[in-house]
């Protein structure tokens, strides 16, 4: 698989509740506990946003929230700020040592 | 803060290699992976490998074997990208990142990487 299946867009606006799935199969996202979801600014590095599909680092807003079900995760952004626009993508270990990502989703806040 | 520090941008013909380092603040590898992770203008990110730091076992995504060698110098902390063959599709920001249990908790600040002739 080339990558996780991801929404190439989503919007919503200030305020609002916004949800960006991820799907892959059962030799990634469905088979290990280890999705993580990252954030992306135009020159800035990648910041962690969810790892291991629910948990949330020290210093990410409790307004990110992650859940998986099946070969399916979710990332849920409530109550949507300007900041939080960017693109976001959905990682998962996917077994034997490697890694994939999603095709990333750009998030516009109206 | 930890803080990873990549080398500047490189731009190179192709055909040519390029090297890019990646030097970390603190000695946060020990004993987990530095992965490489780029990400090409308008695309996707795109994972291509890791490196131990303690055993300097290596692993590459099939997209880049036998092009791409990791190396690292646990002395200075420092890891190491080397990519060669470079055509034009390999234009891209190139990221080293720490995997920890199962997330890239730390990122370096990217290396634009020109591909032209």
């Amino acid at each position: 698989q080339s990558a996780l299946t991801q929404p190439a867009s989503v919007s919503g606006s200030a305020g609002q509740s916004i949800t960006i799935s991820c799907t892959g199969t059962t030799s990634d996202v469905g088979g290990y506990n280890l999705v993580s979801w990252y954030q992306l600014h135009p020159g800035k590095a990648p910041k962690l946003m969810i790892y291991e599909g629910t948990k949330r680092p020290s210093g990410v807003s409790d307004r990110f929230s992650g859940s998986k079900s099946g070969n399916t995760a979710s990332l849920t952004i409530s109550g949507l700020q300007a900041d939080d626009e960017g693109d976001y993508y959905c990682c998962s270990y996917a077994g034997s040592g490697t890694v994939i990502f999603g095709g990333g989703t750009q998030l516009t806040v109206l | 803060q930890v803080q990873l520090v990549q080398s500047g941008a490189e731009v190179k013909q192709p055909g040519a290699s390029v090297k890019i380092s990646c030097k970390s603040s603190e000695n946060i590898f020990t004993p987990y992976a530095m992965h490489w992770v780029r990400q090409a203008p308008g695309q996707r990110l795109e994972w291509m490998g890791w490196i131990n730091f303690g055993n300097a076992k290596t692993k590459y995504s099939q997209n880049f074997q036998g092009r791409v060698t990791f190396t690292r110098d646990t002395a200075a902390t420092t890891g190491y990208m080397d990519l060669s063959s470079l055509r034009s599709e390999d234009t891209a920001i190139y990221y080293c990142a720490r995997w920890r249990t199962g997330e890239f908790d730390y990122w370096g600040q990217g290396t634009l990487v020109t591909v032209s002739s």
